[in-house]
């Protein structure tokens, strides 16, 4: 059964505090995305990467940065967490373009809350 | 750049019976794809159907089928015969196939509530 498993599923942090988000994926896809899902705003793309130490900004990136040193890891960090970043994030991954319907597969979903 | 609007925030639908929920798009792309993924309250997203930019006829999967009217940018979700467990948030998106990643944008979400 293929799978993308993200670390927490329920987060609470303080203000000014580092965050760690992993995602880790099981079906050998290149690209790999972190979206994060408000009520009334749908799912924003924050970063993604098409490859192994690349990553591109999405529409939100703003106080966030990533990393993806193995093909089948892509972690998400808040640098200094501020309540506004009080989301759930949603990790996915995919195949290249064209290879076939390319749809996303999703991770459960990592709720933070920052106090 | 992409954009994906569903203007249906929340629709109601009695068991049995069928429900368009309307999704709307803008690309200057010629090649993308479209998607349509169910979000129950448990939280994962499940990837319901798909639809090429280049296909001619409209997907379809089980009691899923995607309205696909090319020349008025709608890529609407039709489904048959409802069962309560359709009760769902349902997000439209559209995928890039012409870049490295094919990032997907997605639009704010349709709440379904299927009544019994």
């Amino acid at each position: 059964d293929v799978k993308v498993t993200q670390s927490s599923r329920y987060l609470v942090k303080r203000t000014g505090e580092k965050v760690f988000l992993e995602c880790v994926q099981d079906m050998d896809h290149e690209n790999m995305f972190w979206y994060r899902q408000d009520p009334g705003l749908g799912l924003r793309l924050i970063y993604f990467s098409y490859d192994v130490k690349m990553k591109e900004k999405g529409d939100i990136p703003e106080g966030y940065s990533v990393s993806r040193e193995k093909k089948e890891r892509f972690s998400l960090i808040l640098e200094s967490a501020s309540t506004n970043q009080t989301s759930m994030y949603l990790c996915a991954s995919t195949t290249t373009p064209g290879r076939d319907t390319g749809e996303l597969f999703f991770g459960e979903g990592s709720r933070l809350t920052v106090l | 750049a992409q954009k994906i609007t569903q203007t249906q925030p929340g629709m109601f639908v009695q068991e049995k019976e069928a429900v368009t929920l309307d999704c709307t798009y803008d690309t200057s792309d010629p090649s993308y794809g479209l998607f349509w993924y169910k979000q129950p309250s448990s939280g994962e997203m499940i990837f319901l159907i798909y639809q090429g930019s280049y296909d001619q006829q409209n997907a379809t999967e089980g009691r899923y089928s995607l309205n696909f009217q090319k020349a008025r940018k709608s890529a609407n979700l039709v489904i048959s015969a409802s069962q309560l467990g359709d009760s769902a948030m349902y997000f439209c998106a559209m995928r890039e196939v012409n870049t490295n990643a094919g990032k997907s944008t997605f639009g704010d979400g349709t709440t379904l509530t299927v009544k019994p």
